[in-house]
């Protein structure tokens, strides 16, 4: 079955040091990867993907991601947190099966950045 | 990107009830999809809203519980009918700019919805 994985509830960093949110991914075939971010009562924002290509994917707000095949991670990294990063990440994975095309969402880690 | 609203922002109705959520993006768009995120839980998928047909359901969610319509490339509702307190959710509406899932998708706001 094709699955995605957040092993992290919660992750605290403190202000300005580097921070990592941990994903791997079940798929067959070719991963395509996402990261989102739920601010507090906010909808989802698109991070970055990984769909192809370089194995480190640059996003917005300062985010990138390093794919990892051998690991079968796609893990979400920034190298000097902000306390105004702290929000709900999920990590996301395509899943397709005969001509069934959706993403799956992991369950999502609550990063907390403290001043 | 595209812009996407939803409306009601929140809302608290009866057990028995039933309410519309509607999701009106900025621009025409191929894919519109409807989520449920449960309370301390991730998203969950309802359906994929169909242009002109009938939406696809994922498994354990049905029509007559979750009707959906889709009348045009930029609007679409959800209703949630005989409201039970399991039905307390935020439920988002996200779009698809292309056909396929390998291209990222954009979210509305979400609706709180609490069932008393």
């Amino acid at each position: 079955a094709q699955s995605v994985a957040q092993p992290e509830d919660q992750v605290n960093v403190a202000e300005g040091n580097p921070l990592t949110v941990k994903c791997t991914y079940s798929v067959s075939g070719n991963p395509y990867l996402f990261w989102y971010v739920q601010y507090p009562n906010r909808g989802l924002q698109f991070l970055l993907k990984y769909i192809t290509g370089d194995n480190l994917v640059k996003g917005s707000y300062g985010f990138e991601a390093e794919f990892n095949k051998s690991q079968t991670s796609f893990h979400l990294k920034k190298p000097s947190a902000l306390v105004s990063d702290s929000a709900l990440y999920f990590c996301a994975v395509r899943a397709w099966r005969d001509r069934d095309d959706k993403i799956i969402f992991g369950k999502g880690t609550r990063l907390h950045i403290l001043p | 990107s595209a812009v996407i609203s939803q409306k009601p922002s929140r809302d608290i109705c009866q057990r028995g009830t039933s309410l519309t959520i509607q999701c009106q993006v900025d621009s025409q768009v191929t894919m519109m999809f409807w989520y449920r995120q449960q309370p301390g839980q991730s998203l969950t998928l309802i359906a994929t809203a169909n242009q002109g047909s009938e939406a696809t359901y994922e498994s354990g969610f049905v029509i007559d519980k979750f009707p959906i319509s889709r009348p045009n490339l930029t609007f679409s509702t959800l209703t949630v009918s005989n409201m039970s307190p399991e039905d307390s959710s935020i439920y988002l509406c996200s779009v698809g700019i292309s056909p396929s899932s390998y291209n990222e998708q954009f979210f509305g706001p979400g609706t709180r919805l609490t069932v008393l």
